[in-house]
């Protein structure tokens, strides 16, 4: 079964701080998807990345950066920098390869950024 | 900009009641899902549609259906609402294109009370 665990309910953290959101998955799939999304206060989730399971290759998107390792079946979030704007609920998610559809999400790192 | 719409932000209904939730897309793509989201539980798919007319059952589907009669449109019914339906309900759609597989774009919820 695929299952996706944030551990972090909730984040607090003061501007210009750095924070790690964790995302840890469990899947039997050698082919499959992870992604991020973001929920700011105004409720529409929006794409951050997706990364597929045969490319490991950290990505650094200005302050955003993903750190993806399969060994430990993690797909870790990182703000650098922190901004009172990226205030908001940060999905983890996991979908099957093979054409399939169905996307499992965690249960969302809420995060606090204050100014 | 590409958009998802849904009919409305804000729903009350009364126990019993028949309620319609209606979400459109413009972006032509062909899938569409329905999640309902609450606190802790993150997003749970409750039904999916890969094509007009086709519809699969995700992972919570009972008391609910669906109704997909043209490609931008995705309709989700609640048969007879009951108070444990009281929810946020997202709407998504994505492409079959496989360079954008399982990226999905979300409307803004519409926030059901059933009292």
């Amino acid at each position: 079964a695929q299952k996706v665990t944030q551990a972090q309910t909730e984040i607090s953290v003061v501007e210009k701080e750095d924070v790690t959101l964790d995302c840890v998955y469990e899947t039997r799939d050698t082919t499959y998807y992870l992604f991020w999304y973001k929920q700011p206060p105004s409720g529409e989730l929006v794409f951050l990345i997706r990364r597929n399971s045969f490319d490991e290759q950290n990505e650094i998107s200005g302050r955003y950066s993903w750190n993806f390792q399969k060994s430990t079946s993690s797909f870790n979030f990182t703000i650098t920098a922190s901004q009172v704007v990226d205030s908001a609920v940060y999905f983890c998610a996991l979908s099957e390869g093979g054409g399939g559809f169905k996307t499992i999400f965690g249960a969302g790192t809420r995060l606090f950024v204050k100014a | 900009d590409v958009k998802v719409t849904q009919s409305s932000r804000y729903l009350v209904k009364r126990t019993g009641e028949k309620v319609f939730l209606e979400c459109v897309q413009d972006m032509d793509h062909e899938n569409m899902f329905w999640y309902r989201q609450d606190p802790g539980l993150g997003l749970r798919l409750i039904y999916f549609s890969y094509d007009v007319k086709m519809k699969e059952k995700g992972d919570i589907p009972e008391g609910y259906s669906v109704s997909r009669e043209k490609k931008e449109r995705f309709s989700l019914i609640l048969e007879s609402a009951s108070t444990n339906q009281t929810s946020m309900y997202l709407c998504a759609s994505s492409t079959a294109a496989s360079e954008r597989v399982n990226e999905q774009f979300f409307g803004p919820g519409t926030r059901l009370t059933v009292l």
